[in-house]
């Protein structure tokens, strides 16, 4: 298996662009995570999925944010405009099963850089 | 809420030797799930051990254990004969009843050779 696939790994945009960040979950697996990691803040949840549902967005931080999951083995995060506020590193993971001791898996990251 | 808390910023152990990260975090659930992940320079995020609330058995990991104090919201990763390659950032992680993983700060930890 290939893992979680995360892409761009690297994004350098100017303020006010909009970015796409995409992400490939485990085949099989039913729960999404994006997670944000930043110096200040550490990695916190932005949202998750279950079976493609968006169950919890209470950490998206504005309405600049958005994510999707038009199928199970795709998932998109969008930021509209973006801000250098937004500057960090973006996860996704995936789940087979939630509270399962099979922990989470997750892509590389995608560094995102807005200047 | 479920909070983590991570109070070693960073720590140093000399190569062969053992050294023990910190963390405790704050609940009410009976039920939950610990974890450690290591975060190399890599940036990916590997799982390195995990422990169910209602096991008392302390899990292992070949090097790596911990020391799980239900009473005391106590996790403690443990990793002995400390190669370089461990060297990376270290977050402990707690899982409840809400799906999400509620992360700690981080612990950098340096290995000295």
């Amino acid at each position: 298996d290939a893992g979680v696939i995360q892409s761009p790994r690297h994004e350098v945009t100017e303020m006010g662009q909009e970015v796409t960040l995409r992400c490939k979950p485990i085949s099989g697996h039913d729960y999404l995570f994006w997670y944000r990691q930043t110096m200040m803040r550490g990695l916190e949840l932005l949202i998750y999925f279950n079976n493609n549902v968006p169950i919890d967005d209470s950490g998206m931080p504005e309405d600049r944010f958005s994510a999707k999951m038009p199928n199970a083995s795709f998932s998109t995060l969008k930021i509209q405009p973006s801000e250098p506020r937004d500057s960090a590193v973006y996860f996704c993971a995936s789940s087979l099963r939630y509270r399962s001791n099979y922990g989470y898996t997750f892509g590389s990251g995608t560094r995102l850089t807005v200047v | 809420a479920q909070t983590v808390t991570q109070s070693q910023p960073e720590m140093s152990v000399q190569e062969a030797e053992t050294v023990t990260l910190s963390c405790t975090y704050d609940t009410s659930e009976s039920d939950y799930y610990l974890f450690w992940y290591k975060q190399p320079p890599s940036r990916q995020m590997i799982l390195v051990i995990r422990q169910e609330a209602y096991k008392q058995q302390n899990a292992t990991e070949n090097r790596f254990s911990v020391n799980f104090q239900k009473a005391a919201k106590s996790f403690s990763l443990k990793i002995s004969d400390s190669q370089l390659g461990d060297a990376a950032m270290y977050f402990c992680a707690y899982q409840g009843s809400a799906r999400q993983l509620t992360f700690g700060s981080g612990t950098q930890l340096t290995v000295l050779p």
